[in-house]
């Protein structure tokens, strides 16, 4: 079966810097997915990756290591309206996603 | 707003009722799905059309019974569910089935309670 962790809750001031880690242990890889779900509304999506490295959008950045099954969102200059639940996601080999819980950050004045 | 319409936002039904929950896509794909989010647990997988044609059903049971009329529209027929079957219900659509970046566009869901 498809197994991916992540943490359940993260704190961090508005302004800061908070990293969301993710590992996965999947039957076979075929991308890294990252969404962002504010509470009542619809996941949306954030970041892919495929390869190796760290890919930067703006505030965002997420890195992937294929050898460690590790990925983490690196989220910047915090800002009150980043408080939401950030989804990892992995599709394995049937093309499929499979999905973390997710990680609630609550962003503090 | 993403593209996937899906109604109603809330429901409240007892365990003999029958619903429906539709989901509209305004982006011209070809894959919906049907996804059931409970709270600290990862997204479950519930349905998959293609082409209006089903191309996965994960071991749902048959109190939920989905249907695709046009590759723009999706349902999920309830009845008889039970109080474990309370959560909120995500319709998703994409391009194709999924390969490579193709990345799912959900709707905002249907928060369901079973009493």
């Amino acid at each position: 079966g498809q197994n991916i962790d992540q943490p359940t809750e993260m704190t961090a001031t508005e302004g800061a810097i908070v990293q969301i880690n993710c590992t996965y242990q999947t039957s076979g890889f075929n991308g890294l997915f990252w969404y962002q779900q504010h509470a009542g509304e619809a996941p949306t999506f954030l970041s892919y990756n495929v390869l190796d490295g760290l890919e930067e959008k703006g505030r965002f950045s997420s890195f992937l290591s294929r050898s460690k099954g590790y990925s983490y969102l690196l989220l910047k200059e915090l800002q009150m309206k980043d408080s939401a639940s950030y989804l990892c996601a992995v599709r394995g080999d049937d093309y499929k996603l499979s999905f973390g819980a997710g990680t609630t950050v609550t962003v503090r004045a | 707003e993403t593209g996937v319409t899906q109604t109603p936002r809330h429901l409240v039904m007892g365990m003999t009722n029958k619903k429906s929950l539709k989901c509209e896509q305004h982006l011209g794909h070809n894959a919906m799905y049907w996804y059931k989010q409970s709270a600290k647990k990862p997204l479950e997988l519930m349905f998959v059309y293609s082409l209006e044609e089903r191309v996965e059903n994960n071991s749902v049971p048959s109190r939920f019974s989905p249907e695709c009329p046009n590759s723009s529209h999706l349902f999920l027929h309830l009845h008889t569910l039970q109080p474990e079957d309370s959560a909120l219900y995500l319709c998703a659509s994409s391009q194709g089935r999924g390969t490579g970046d193709e990345k799912l566009f959900f709707g905002s869901g249907t928060q369901l309670s079973v009493l």
